[in-house]
């Protein structure tokens, strides 16, 4: 069973603009988050989206927002880049809203905002 | 609001050597999990605890979790070059509640 992907691997983009980062889930799990890693604040919950709707948000701005497919692949934007966004940005998918929640993650996506 | 600690934040040892790195929290959570990440990649599940006390094995790792299910800890065993990575502890309050993780600890095992 192929792992979660997300594209691109590398992006790079200037103050201002706008990304749009992509994840393919485990095929047949339906829940899919969405994370910031920086090396200060370490792993930071964006929002969680099940069956298309979000379940779970985390304390970040409005400019990032995200949405899930029928098919459960999520993309997540970011609007008037700044440069503390640059991070790795990683998509996981879990089966369902099971006890666990187990996250399976995907290689992430490295932003740089310059 | 970090309600996760881990702790060391950094670890430097020789293969061979044995270490414990831990979790800690003033939270309860119904689980905690354990994953390890490595360079340009993303984490990767290595455990689940559920049950306070619980002890898990796998291979030269251990994990534990507390009996009042608010800390745990991984203890690696002859560590190998191979156990390098950064190791990162996360807590669920419930299957539908978004995981809370810890900041990691940064393992390095020097040949």
């Amino acid at each position: 069973k192929a792992g979660v992907t997300q594209t691109p691997r590398y992006l790079i983009k200037t103050r201002g603009q706008q990304v749009t980062l992509s994840c393919s889930p485990i095929s047949g799990h339906r829940s899919v988050s969405w994370y910031q890693q920086t090396p200060g604040q370490g792993l930071q919950f964006l929002f969680e989206y099940f069956s298309e709707t979000q379940r779970n948000k985390g304390n970040f701005p409005g400019r990032f927002s995200g949405r899930q497919f029928s098919n459960s692949r999520s993309e997540m934007n970011v609007s008037t880049l700044e440069l503390g966004d640059s991070a790795l940005y990683l998509c996981a998918s879990s089966l369902l809203a099971g006890e666990y929640n187990e996250q399976f993650f995907g290689p992430g996506t490295r932003l740089t905002v310059l | 609001t970090q309600l996760l600690e881990q702790s060391p934040q950094f670890l430097s040892i020789q293969e061979g050597e044995n270490l414990t790195v831990y979790c800690n929290s003033s939270s309860v959570f119904s689980s905690l999990q354990w994953y390890r990440q490595e360079p340009g990649e993303g984490p990767v599940l290595l455990v689940t605890v559920v049950t306070g006390g619980e002890v898990k094995k796998l291979k030269r790792l251990t994990f534990q979790f507390g009996d009042a299910r608010k800390d745990s800890s991984l203890h690696i065993t002859a560590a190998q070059p191979g156990d390098t990575g950064l190791y990162l502890c996360a807590g669920a309050h419930g299957g539908s509640e978004k995981l809370v993780f810890g900041k990691g600890t940064k393992l390095t095992v020097n040949p």
